[in-house]
């Protein structure tokens, strides 16, 4: 059974700091791994895609990948109330299959 | 690009009645889309891999007489939830993965919110 693990939060930051994601991965061989934000009712929203070790920045989202420890982490610098929402992990399968595990997902909150 | 539409997005409909949700991908062509359900404050649930012109591949657990699968084109998969029942009440989403790229990227429609009474 290949899991993602997410911390189970909720993570409560004050506006303006950073806000730290981690996930956790048991598939070694998993090649592509991404973030999704979801806010409440509403359906996942792809943030950012991560495919090789290292660093991966987007405006004021950065992912970071490293696969031997099978660890993903997406940092978001400056939040903003308009974060608050889930933070979905999500993990390829090394099998070659389409089908993405998802993390249980961090409530993330940001606090004017 | 990538955008995947869903309709409805909210229905609500009695116990023992048949449900369909459509699931489009609007500007690519996808011959995989996957459907989601996502109960109150969990996490997603992959239902089955909907695959065109073929049979869906349904997970461990799901009933494929129940839920039932119809990708007739690269463009449009339909699930229909047969005699709903009050149990069956939950969000359900599709997604597509655009075929350039390499990728496994999954992009999302908005979800359909069922309510069975």
């Amino acid at each position: 059974q290949k899991e993602v693990e997410q911390n189970s939060g909720p993570l409560s930051v004050p506006e303006g700091a950073i806000a730290s994601l981690n996930c956790t991965y048991s598939d070694r061989g998993s090649q592509s791994f991404f973030w999704y934000r979801q806010y409440s009712g509403k359906s996942p929203e792809l943030i950012m895609s991560i495919y090789s070790n290292g660093d991966k920045e987007d405006g004021r989202f950065t992912a970071q990948l490293n696969k031997a420890s099978q660890y993903v982490s997406l940092l978001i610098r400056d939040s903003q109330p308009s974060d608050s929402a889930t933070y979905l992990c999500a993990v390829s399968l090394s099998s070659g299959s389409e089908k993405l595990v998802f993390g249980k997902g961090m409530k993330l909150t940001v606090n004017p | 690009g990538a955008v995947v539409s869903q309709h409805p997005s909210r229905v609500i409909c009695k116990s023992g009645t048949s449900v369909k949700i459509e699931c489009r991908s609007l500007d690519f062509q996808a011959t995989t889309m996957f459907w989601y359900r996502q109960f109150p404050k969990k996490s997603l649930m992959l239902m089955a891999t909907s695959n065109e012109g073929s049979k869906a591949t349904y997970e461990q657990g799901v009933e494929k007489d129940k839920f039932l699968i119809n990708h007739a084109s690269l463009t449009l998969s339909t699930l229909t939830v047969t005699s709903a029942h009050p149990e069956d009440s939950s969000f359900y989403i599709c997604s597509a993965t655009p075929p350039s790229g390499g990728t496994d990227t999954q992009y999302f429609g908005p979800g359909t919110r069922l309510t069975v009474l």
